[in-house]
C-alpha cells in the first residue's frame, strides 16, 4: 500500500516571503502522478500542481514549483512571493490508481 | 472547464433516516467518480470508487450496505447513507475524472456536510 507522509501540521511564512512544504512517500510502483492540493477554509480542494513521475523535470505554476526527488521519494512545494490567498491547507497526494493524501500542512501568511 | 457540483452543500437529518448527496460532473463526462469523507482537522480518507454503468468498489472498512453509491450516468453518482447516525456525522467530498486507471487529475467538489441529529 501506498502511504503518503507530511512531517510539518503547521507552517507559517511572512508575506512575500518563500515557504517549502515537505512530503515523501512510499510506493514500489514506478509509474505514478503526485500532486499538491490546496484547501482553503471553503473546504474546496484546488489543484496547485502536479507531477508526473516520468518526468525527470520539476514542474512549476507560477508561484508554485515543486522538488521532486524520484530516489528518495520526496516532493516538496515550494511557494515564492506568499500571498495571504494562499493560507490554506495544503495536502500532497500520490496516485497510480487511486488518490492517497497525506495529513496536510496548515500553511498560515503572516502579514 | 471542469466543473464538478455537489447538492446538497448541507444537510441535517435525523437518526435512523436516509439522506441522498449528488455529484455531478458540469462540463465533462466522468469516467470515474470518487467519495471521500473528511473529519475535522483531517485527511481525506477514500470511500468508494465507481465508474458508470458498474458496481461501485469500496475500500476496506467501509460498509456497502450503509453507504450506497450509484453512477447512473457519466455525469451523475449518488452516495446515499442509510439509517443515518450520528457517528457518519462527517463532510462527504465527491470527484471526476476523465482517465481510468491510472487516475488522472481528479476534480473535487465543493463538498457535503452532513449532521446527523
Amino acid at each position: 500500500a501506498q502511504t503518503v507522509t507530511q512531517s510539518q501540521p503547521e507552517m507559517s511564512v511572512q508575506e512575500a516571503e518563500t515557504v517549502t512544504l515537505s512530503c515523501t512517500y512510499d510506493t514500489s510502483e514506478s509509474d505514478y502522478y503526485l500532486f499538491w492540493y490546496k484547501q482553503p477554509p471553503s473546504r474546496q480542494m484546488i489543484l496547485v500542481i502536479r507531477q508526473e513521475a516520468y518526468k525527470q523535470q520539476n514542474a512549476t505554476e507560477n508561484r508554485f514549483s515543486v522538488n521532486f526527488q524520484k530516489a528518495a521519494k520526496s516532493f516538496s512545494l515550494k511557494i515564492s512571493d506568499s500571498q495571504l490567498g494562499d493560507a490554506a491547507m495544503y495536502f500532497c497526494a500520490f496516485t497510480n490508481e487511486k488518490l492517497t493524501f497525506g495529513t496536510g500542512t496548515r500553511l498560515t501568511i503572516i502579514p | 472547464g471542469a466543473v464538478v457540483s455537489q447538492h446538497p452543500s448541507w444537510v441535517i437529518c435525523k437518526s435512523g433516516t436516509s439522506v441522498k448527496i449528488e455529484c455531478r460532473s458540469l462540463d465533462f463526462q466522468a469516467t470515474t467518480m470518487f467519495w471521500y469523507r473528511q473529519f475535522p482537522k483531517q485527511s481525506l480518507m477514500l470511500m468508494a470508487t465507481s465508474n458508470e454503468g458498474s458496481k461501485a468498489t469500496y475500500e476496506q472498512g467501509v460498509e456497502k450496505d450503509k453507504f450506497l453509491i450509484n453512477h447512473a450516468s457519466l455525469t451523475l453518482s449518488t452516495l446515499t447513507v442509510t439509517s443515518a447516525h450520528p457517528e457518519d456525522s462527517s463532510f462527504y467530498i465527491c470527484s471526476a475524472s476523465r482517465g481510468h486507471v491510472p487516475s488522472y487529475e481528479q476534480y473535487f467538489g465543493p463538498g457535503t456536510r452532513l449532521t446527523v441529529t
